[in-house]
């Protein structure tokens, strides 16, 4: 079966503009999480989402935002980006009736300018 | 906070040697513990997950290792290839500071031919 995709995968946006990221879960999963990757922080947490509805949240500020719809395909948001943001963010998907493996996407790579 | 940290940094081997990854967290409460490799430019691909009740896993030529009481995992990799050269994380869930997975900073690996 198709595994996490993510779009787009390579995007550029200037400082102050708003970004939406897309994620489709590998079929059947019902959690979606969100992180974001930097060569000085490494892999943080954003949010996860289970049917829904947000079920964890990360230390990151609200101009991170995420959502899910009832298919489980979810969508985070970043607006008023900061050259800070620029980073791969990584969409992953996971079921319990697998034992909670997660699975990830491609990433998407953001370049603030 | 849970806090994950892995040694080492970096290693780098002749083929056919076999070796030991390791990785330690602060809080032992964990749900499971998960590796995963990440090659360059790319999302992380899952290798073993590791149940809290679970001592080890194994998977082909891997063999993950699990000490709740000690904070410690490690992954053993046997009679190792130029193809398992990637970067390495272990993430654990849960515990007592939150559900998310927490992500170590990774070991990079580089086999020799």
């Amino acid at each position: 079966k198709a595994g996490v995709t993510q779009t787009p995968r390579y995007l550029i946006k200037t400082r102050g503009q708003q970004v939406t990221l897309s994620c489709s879960p590998i079929s059947g999963h019902r959690s979606v999480s969100w992180y974001q990757q930097t060569p000085g922080q490494g892999l943080q947490f954003l949010f996860e989402y289970f049917s829904e509805t947000q079920r964890n949240k990360g230390n990151f500020p609200g101009r991170f935002s995420g959502r899910q719809f009832s298919n489980s395909r979810s969508e985070m948001n970043v607006s008023t980006l900061e050259l800070g943001d620029s980073a791969l963010y990584l969409c992953a998907s996971s079921a319990w009736t697998e034992g909670n493996t997660i699975y990830f996407g491609e990433g998407s790579w953001l370049t603030v300018v | 906070k849970q806090e994950v940290t892995q040694i080492p940094a970096a290693l780098s081997v002749p083929e056919g040697e076999n070796l030991v990854l390791n990785c330690s967290f602060t809080d032992s409460a964990i749900y499971n513990l998960q590796w995963f490799r990440q090659d360059p430019g790319k999302g992380l691909t899952s290798l073993l997950l590791i149940q809290s009740s679970q001592r080890e896993q194994t998977s082909g030529r891997l063999n993950a290792s699990l000490d709740k009481s000690s904070g410690r995992s490690t992954l053993y990799i046997a009679a190792s290839q130029p193809g398992d050269s990637a970067t390495y994380l272990c993430a654990v869930k849960g515990g007592n500071y939150g559900q998310n997975f927490v992500f170590g900073p990774g070991t990079r690996l580089s086999v020799l031919p």
